[in-house]
Parts: C-alpha cells; sequence; structure tokens
C-alpha cells in the first residue's frame, strides 16, 4: 500500500548542478502535483499535470521542469540549481473521479543547494 | 485570485488546554472546497478534514472541531483538551470548482507547540 513515492527523500546539490525528483503513485489517479515548503508561507505548486503526457505551470514555476510520461510518474527537474530552491518538495495526486478530494501527499524531499 | 491566510504563526499551550486556529480565505468562486492537513514534526502532511462550500454545518471529530462560517469566509479548527501529540504545523487550504486539476492554495501554516 505504498500510496505517493517520492525519490530521493534528501539531496544536497552544488549551485548549477542539476538533478531529477521522482514522483511515483500507485493509485492510478489522474492528477499529480509538484509543490515547495518554505517557512511562514506553506506550500506552493510548482507545476501539476492533469494526465499522462500533460503538464501546466503552477505559482511558482520558474527553474523547474516536469515531465509526465507515464500515468504513475511525475518528474520535476532543476536544470541548473540555485541556493532559492533549497526547499522541502511534496508530490501529491487526486482521483479524477471525485471532484475536489483530497490530496494524497507523498513524504516530501528535503533538498539543499549549497 | 484564491488565497488563505492563517494569521496565528505559532500558539504554545499547555496539555489539555482548548486552542482555536484561525483559517480566513477569499475566492471568487461560489464552489469551493476548505481543507486541513497536519505536519507532525515527521514531516507528513496528513489530511484531517474536507468540507465544500454549500455545507456550513460544523463537524465533530473527538478532541477536533471545525466551524466554517460563510459570512466571515473562516474556516476554523478547534482542539479540545491539547496533547503534546497535537505539535505539528497545521495547514488550511482551499480549492476552487473550477479549478483545472483540483490543486490547492494553503495558507502559510500555525505552529501549535502543546507543553506538558
Amino acid at each position: 500500500n505504498a500510496g505517493v513515492t517520492q525519490t530521493p527523500k534528501f539531496r544536497v546539490l552544488k549551485t548549477g548542478q542539476s538533478m531529477t525528483l521522482l514522483c511515483a503513485q500507485d493509485m492510478n489517479h489522474e492528477y499529480m502535483y509538484w509543490y515547495r515548503q518554505d517557512p511562514g508561507m506553506g506550500l506552493r505548486l510548482i507545476h501539476y499535470s492533469v494526465g499522462e503526457g500533460t503538464t501546466a505551470k503552477g505559482e511558482v514555476p520558474d527553474g523547474y521542469n516536469v515531465s509526465r510520461l507515464k500515468k504513475q510518474n511525475f518528474l520535476l527537474g532543476l536544470e541548473s540549481a540555485a541556493p532559492s530552491q533549497t526547499s522541502v518538495y511534496f508530490c501529491a495526486s487526486s482521483p479524477l473521479e471525485e471532484m475536489n478530494t483530497e490530496a494524497f501527499f507523498g513524504q516530501g524531499t528535503r533538498l539543499t543547494v549549497v | 485570485a484564491q488565497k488563505v491566510t492563517q494569521a496565528q504563526t505559532e500558539i504554545s499551550v499547555v496539555e489539555k488546554e482548548d486552542v482555536t486556529l484561525d483559517c480566513v480565505y477569499e475566492t471568487r468562486d461560489t464552489t469551493y472546497y476548505l481543507f486541513w492537513y497536519k505536519q507532525p514534526p515527521s514531516g507528513e502532511l496528513v489530511f484531517l478534514i474536507r468540507r465544500n462550500s454549500f455545507d456550513e454545518q460544523n463537524e465533530i471529530s473527538g478532541r477536533y472541531s471545525w466551524n466554517f462560517q460563510k459570512s466571515t469566509s473562516s474556516f476554523n479548527f478547534t482542539i479540545t483538551a491539547s496533547q503534546v501529540v497535537d505539535s505539528a504545523v497545521y495547514f488550511c487550504a482551499l480549492s476552487e470548482r473550477n479549478n483545472a486539476g483540483n490543486m490547492l492554495t494553503f495558507g502559510g501554516g500555525t505552529r501549535l507547540m502543546v507543553k506538558p
């Protein structure tokens, strides 16, 4: 009963390096999201996907790219990491059938850019 | 645009006290959904409740209760007889009916510290 799994859980990057965060869900959900959490600002939406092969920008998309090649996976890429991208990243998914149901969140990825 | 405000950034109480966490929201949509999530020190996000805009009934679940008032755009959360295990960051969130993809707008969170 895995739910939403994020890989990796922790990562330290040097400025300018690139990396990809992987989110996998086994609930056959249509919708998937990437949020970042910063102190005092709650969670903010980076990008989201309403289905396989589709992506859209959220509130804070700059510096990130995403892909949804398979329904169960949603990848978040940082092409050239910056210290401002130090944050905790959460992936979430939700089903299409029931409007505005709660999102199911992964455990989070703590990323530090030095 | 939608917005969620949690004015209390930190609250500290002594065990067994009652505590209310405030949430005020803004939306132009007539159909929307409100949520509360808990984030314990371990970091995961735990879903607590969902409420749609047409249901203003208050809800009680054990020591937890929620007061939804459309007239004041508020969705407050009360913990009765708080316990140390209630120590966490609590987030209020909003989703509008017309959102493509049901994405959530979160408040900044309230850190609750319950001391023994």
